[in-house]
């Protein structure tokens, strides 16, 4: 149960986009397409954003996207804006009924 | 709408146990698995168990075999973690997370604090 890797920062200019990998293993992001992305704000819970790989769920803005190739997961956040200052994390199941999430990622406005 | 309220969270001294609880609202408990996850101070989350519907299956991070265990009372819409023989390493912000129809941890509750100390 070896934590996904991720970038520790990212930052971008506003309008800009971004992207934050998720690297894993054959064993959790490259076996199966149950990999989530959560953005947690300062004394705040994690916030679900991206779900099955690819999917937002109601309510989370177009400009989050999330894609997979192998054993790498990515998260592009695009046109950024001042509330998108936050941490990410990403997750993914890792078989016999385990979950994995990455260190997490501080994105910064510059 | 979801809401998932923590409690029992307190300061322990290492070696004491603790059960933390929290209570469901705003969706049908029994239909979902539901998971808990932890923060330490200033750093990444971490998973740490996972119960099925009917809390008939239960899986553990590694961490926490052996020392924690998961339950639930789908009659009371509650989610239960006994956390025995505590360490220093297992203080926390202690996240309930109610998952999606895939296991995905979706909606989390805003967490309680167990912190393990002499």
């Amino acid at each position: 149960q070896s934590a996904l890797t991720q970038p520790a920062s990212v930052s971008g200019s506003p309008g800009q986009s971004i992207t934050i990998s998720c690297t894993g293993t054959s064993s959790d992001v490259g076996s199966y397409n149950l990999v989530s992305w959560y953005q947690q704000h300062p004394g705040k819970a994690p916030k679900l954003m991206i779900y099955e790989g690819t999917e937002r769920p109601s309510g989370v803005s177009n400009r989050f996207s999330g894609s997979k190739s192998a054993n790498t997961a990515s998260l592009t956040i695009s046109g950024l804006q001042a509330e998108d200052e936050a941490d990410y994390y990403c997750c993914s199941y890792a078989g016999s009924g385990a979950w994995v999430f990455g260190g997490g990622t501080e994105l910064t406005l510059l | 709408q979801v809401q998932l309220v923590e409690s029992g969270g307190a300061l322990v001294k290492p070696g004491e146990s603790l059960r933390l609880s929290c209570a469901a609202s705003g969706f049908t408990f029994s239909d979902y698995y539901m998971s808990w996850v932890r923060q330490a101070p200033g750093k990444g989350l971490n998973w740490i168990s996972y119960i099925s519907s009917s809390g008939s299956s239960v899986y553990y991070a590694d961490s926490v075999k052996g020392r924690f265990t998961v339950s639930r009372d789908n009659a009371k819409n509650s989610l239960y973690l006994q956390m025995n023989n505590l360490r220093a390493e297992d203080t926390a912000l202690y996240y309930c997370v109610k998952t999606l129809t895939s296991g995905i941890p979706d909606y989390w509750g805003q967490g309680t604090l167990v912190s393990v100390s002499s």
